[in-house]
């Protein structure tokens, strides 16, 4: 069946570097891959999205890109930040919009 | 605007009781979803309504069953809760323009069947 795959599952990282997530998707028709962010005890909150017409996409510390040919999108953290500690998920929308999310990448970000 | 509420937040089930767990939003969506999380395996899809009496199947919907008789709730069953059915439940609306975009996720429901 069509999936998405997420890579790391766990990333730790201090406090100042960047973090990259990466996905890849199955289904060539997925035209949106949004990134939810989850913080313990909190529901899964957008913190970027990117449609397959663009190639990137930039909000203040955080990007997305996404490479269309070869079914990849990674999101991409800089001057990462305590309160970046959370589960992060990928998601892309498949043709009969049911949205399929990445198993998650629990970033740890160490003071 | 309450956003999107499920209830119960918590519950504990024998294996073979039924229950309902129901999501309601009021931000006048078409779109709504019912998800599992479990340890390592993500959000799985279990089914979802792009709009009122209309349903589908998800990524895992064996055991579930859900209904959409107003456009505003979308209810997910249990008929015979099973302990593979213990995990947390999140209940997610989207708006329909331009197909359906940023998810608006419930506080989640804590479900433990014994």
């Amino acid at each position: 069946g069509e999936n998405v795959e997420q890579h790391p599952s766990t990333l730790s990282v201090q406090e100042g570097d960047s973090a990259v997530i990466k996905c890849t998707y199955s289904d060539s028709a997925s035209n949106y891959f949004p990134w939810y962010k989850k913080e313990l005890g909190k529901r899964p909150q957008l913190i970027i999205d990117i449609r397959s017409n663009v190639g990137e996409k930039k909000d203040q510390r955080i990007a997305v890109t996404l490479n269309k040919t070869a079914k990849h999108f990674s999101l991409h953290i800089t001057e990462t930040q305590p309160e970046d500690s959370a589960v992060y998920f990928c998601a892309a929308r498949l043709w009969n919009n049911d949205m399929r999310f990445g198993a998650g990448t629990r970033l740890t970000v160490k003071p | 605007n309450a956003g999107v509420t499920q209830t119960p937040k918590f519950r504990v089930l024998k294996t073979g009781q039924s229950m309902t767990l129901l999501c309601a939003q009021d931000m006048n969506h078409e779109y709504m979803y019912w998800y599992r999380q479990d340890p390592g395996m993500g959000l799985r899809l279990i089914h979802y309504s792009v709009g009122e009496g209309t349903t589908a199947k998800g990524e895992v919907p064996d055991g579930y069953n859900v209904s959409r008789l107003k456009k505003q709730n979308f209810l997910l069953g249990l008929e015979s809760a099973a302990p593979s059915q213990t995990s947390v439940y999140f209940c997610a609306s989207s708006h329909r323009a331009r197909g359906p975009g940023e998810l608006f996720f419930g506080e989640g429901s804590r479900l433990t069947v014994l």
